[in-house]
């Protein structure tokens, strides 16, 4: 199973709004509407942003949002804050008997 | 509160088996729907998942590494272990273990461990 594909990087000024994509197949982020997002700081864990495409686990800024179009799903992040800096992950769910798929991985620069 | 903490060597001799154990608590691994999985993170690099073992000790496997890999857990223990055999400079990594969101559809994980980096060299 190929990785997702995601931009290197982003960025954006604080206040402003920032896009980052994740295109996979009809295989993965085209077939279910199970795509989830992972925020990483430098030398931290993973922590889960969106699920379900559109979902915010308790506690996450609904600064956060997720989207899906075909086989491109979208993660923005408005009203940008110096916080936000860090590498995001997308994830997509892609079948009962597989693992799924992790993104390559963005690097998100608060200007 | 659910948290998981890896253990294991932080430094492997190539060809070595690495076994790294997770201990989580705040659930339980022989309650329905709960999976826990392992995955890594070379330097520098994207996530990759290794398997995933459900309550019912289902278990899931990348398919490129499904040879050297073995997941197994303890539910008195509440642990996992991951074992990887001929270990490779290649799989040097900060590996993750990571519980299954229960009310999310589609696999995501909701909790993580810190990481434990783990060195091949000679």
């Amino acid at each position: 199973q190929s990785a997702l594909t995601q931009p290197p990087s982003a960025s954006g000024s604080p206040g402003q709004s920032v896009t980052i994509s994740c295109t996979g197949t009809s295989s993965d982020v085209g077939g279910y509407n199970y795509v989830s997002w992972y925020q990483q700081h430098p030398g931290k864990a993973p922590k889960l942003m969106i699920y379900e495409v559109t979902k915010r686990p308790s506690g996450v800024p609904d600064r956060f949002s997720g989207s899906k179009s075909g086989n491109t799903a979208s993660l923005t992040v408005s009203g940008l804050q110096a916080e936000d800096e860090a590498d995001y992950y997308c994830s997509s769910y892609a079948g009962s008997n597989t693992l799924g798929v992790f993104g390559g991985g963005t690097k998100l620069t608060v200007l | 509160q659910i948290t998981l903490k890896e253990s294991g060597p932080t430094l492997v001799k190539p060809t070595q088996t690495l076994t790294l154990t997770c201990t989580f608590s705040g659930f339980s691994l022989s309650t329905s729907g709960v999976g826990v999985g392992w995955i890594r993170q070379a330097p520098g690099k994207a996530l990759e998942w290794l398997t995933l073992i459900y309550w019912n000790d289902d278990k899931r496997y990348i398919p490129s590494l499904r040879s050297r890999l073995t997941i197994n857990k303890d539910t008195s223990k509440n642990q996992l272990v991951l074992t990887m055999t001929n270990m490779d400079p290649v799989d040097t990594a900060t590996y993750y273990c990571a519980h299954r969101c229960r009310y999310c559809s589609g696999g995501s994980l909701d909790y993580w461990g810190q990481g434990t980096l783990v060195t091949v060299s000679s």
